[in-house]
């Protein structure tokens, strides 16, 4: 089973536009990770998010997190065509070790 | 520096072949984490080591799967009798200490039981 869901499903943008994704959890987390995957390859971590802090800022990535409403978001400026991936939340859960529970991911499609 | 790596890249097996699987993680890094990727799913975890321990089994589908740590850096995880449904991406990462910690990944090797 997956603790996470990210939403949408599926985006498409167009270069240069914003694009935002969300993911909600069930249970109580340590911390809550994004993570990047392209098409065939390996993921690629992008932020890592505790559970007592509220907002990350990496480059053009600012993650937030909502501990009460158990949801995070994350919003990518000024897309470019390479940030076409699909995009992943994972959390650390709390009474589950160490190990990451991932969600379904987001299919983004930044169009040039 | 070098990133986790894994080998090989691609499997391709027979029904009922046995499969071993390869990761060298970061030097160093404490933690070992195996995950099984279904074509357009999110990674599922299926176990994890500290050092040579291996502290959680409880993602592994059946006694099929078996992942060992012997000197608590390069891990091999073996399939048995390989089923249809094996077929995926293996997904290995590592973490330097244990627990609120960034996993780094491999590029996984990508299994078809045919």
């Amino acid at each position: 089973s997956q603790q996470g869901e990210e939403d949408p499903q599926a985006l498409s943008i167009q270069e240069g536009e914003n694009a935002t994704m969300n993911c909600s959890y069930k249970t109580s987390i340590n911390n809550l990770q994004w993570y990047r995957q392209n098409s065939g390859r390996g993921l690629v971590h992008l932020i890592l998010i505790r559970s007592n802090e509220r907002e990350k800022h990496s480059g053009r990535l600012r993650v937030t997190l909502d501990t009460s409403k158990k949801s995070s978001s994350l919003l990518i400026t000024a897309s470019r065509a390479a940030d076409t991936a699909s995009y992943f939340c994972a959390t650390e859960v709390k009474a589950a070790g160490n190990k990451l529970t991932f969600g379904g991911g987001t299919r983004v499609l930044v169009k040039p | 520096g070098a990133g986790v790596s894994q080998s090989p890249r691609y499997k391709v097996a027979k029904r009922g072949q046995d499969v071993a699987l390869r990761c060298d993680p970061i030097s160093g890094h404490v933690s070992l984490f195996w995950y099984q990727q279904a074509l357009g799913q999110g990674p599922e975890f299926l176990t994890y080591f500290q050092n040579e321990a291996q502290l959680d089994k409880s993602g592994l589908p059946s006694d099929r799967f078996f992942a060992e740590r012997p000197e608590g850096s390069v891990s091999t995880l073996k399939i048995q009798r390989t089923q249809q449904e094996d077929s995926a991406v293996y997904l290995c990462a590592s973490s330097f200490l244990a627990g609120q910690e960034t996993q780094y990944f491999g590029p996984g090797t990508r299994l078809l039981v045919l």
